[in-house]
């Protein structure tokens, strides 16, 4: 139980292009998901909190207009990267939370030209 | 906001052996301590979960112990296996948002 999906698991694209990755949470409905961002060889760092039917929450010096994050079923959350740039290239994570517990996506890999 | 602090930031083990990551946090309210193995190139795993009502939890090889006045948590695994090997996060959570913070991970590794 509790699996996370996330597609694409990877994706190449040039600069300028916009970009959407997909969270599911695939046997349990997630009132709350999460986005995160993660560099080689350091730690998550939350973007946003989503939550099912209202705006996101960004973090403080996270683009909102940039990160696009739209929660429109409790399976659902997708995040769109808008006209990315090589500096966007990065692991994005999403989870999806049941009470306290968050569980994982496999991340998606993007890399920008 | 909550500050978590991990150590060490490297563990090599021998095959067998237990491996012990010990982690701080800063905020009081603080009241859920769950721990994350995340190998190359994936999302991480819950592994175990502890909350501030509880002062050790185990689960085979695997044990978390939470000592609240001290503002500590650790996680133990035991007879250590070369699968064992990865990124091991900790990260604390309070209140309504039920945000995770997360320490700056544990790259553990197990020599045959």
């Amino acid at each position: 139980g509790a699996v996370v999906s996330q597609h694409p698991s990877w994706v190449i694209c040039k600069s300028g292009t916009s970009v959407k990755i997909e969270c599911r949470s695939l046997d349990f409905q997630a009132t709350t998901m999460f986005w995160y961002r993660q560099f080689p060889k350091q730690s998550l760092m939350l973007m946003a909190t989503s939550n099912e039917g209202s705006k996101a929450t960004y973090e403080q010096g996270v683009e909102k207009d940039k990160f696009l994050i739209n929660h429109a079923s409790l399976t659902l959350s997708t995040l769109t990267v808008t006209s990315a740039h090589p500096e966007d290239s990065s692991f994005y994570i999403c989870s999806a939370s049941s009470g306290d517990t968050q569980y994982f996506g496999p991340g998606t890999r993007l890399t920008v030209l | 906001g909550e500050n978590v602090e991990q150590h060490p930031s490297t563990l090599s083990v021998q095959e067998g052996d237990s491996a012990v990551i010990k982690c701080t946090y800063s905020d009081s309210a603080s009241n859920y301590f769950p721990w994350y193995k995340q190998e190359l190139g994936k999302g991480p795993q819950l592994i175990i979960d502890i909350r501030s009502n509880v002062g050790e939890k185990k689960d085979q090889r695997i044990a978390v112990t939470l000592n609240k006045t001290a503002k500590h948590f650790s996680l133990h695994i035991t007879e250590t296996q070369p699968e064992d090997s990865a990124v091991y996060f900790c990260a604390a959570s309070g209140g309504s948002a039920r945000q995770l913070t997360f320490g700056s991970g544990t790259q553990l590794t197990v020599l045959p």
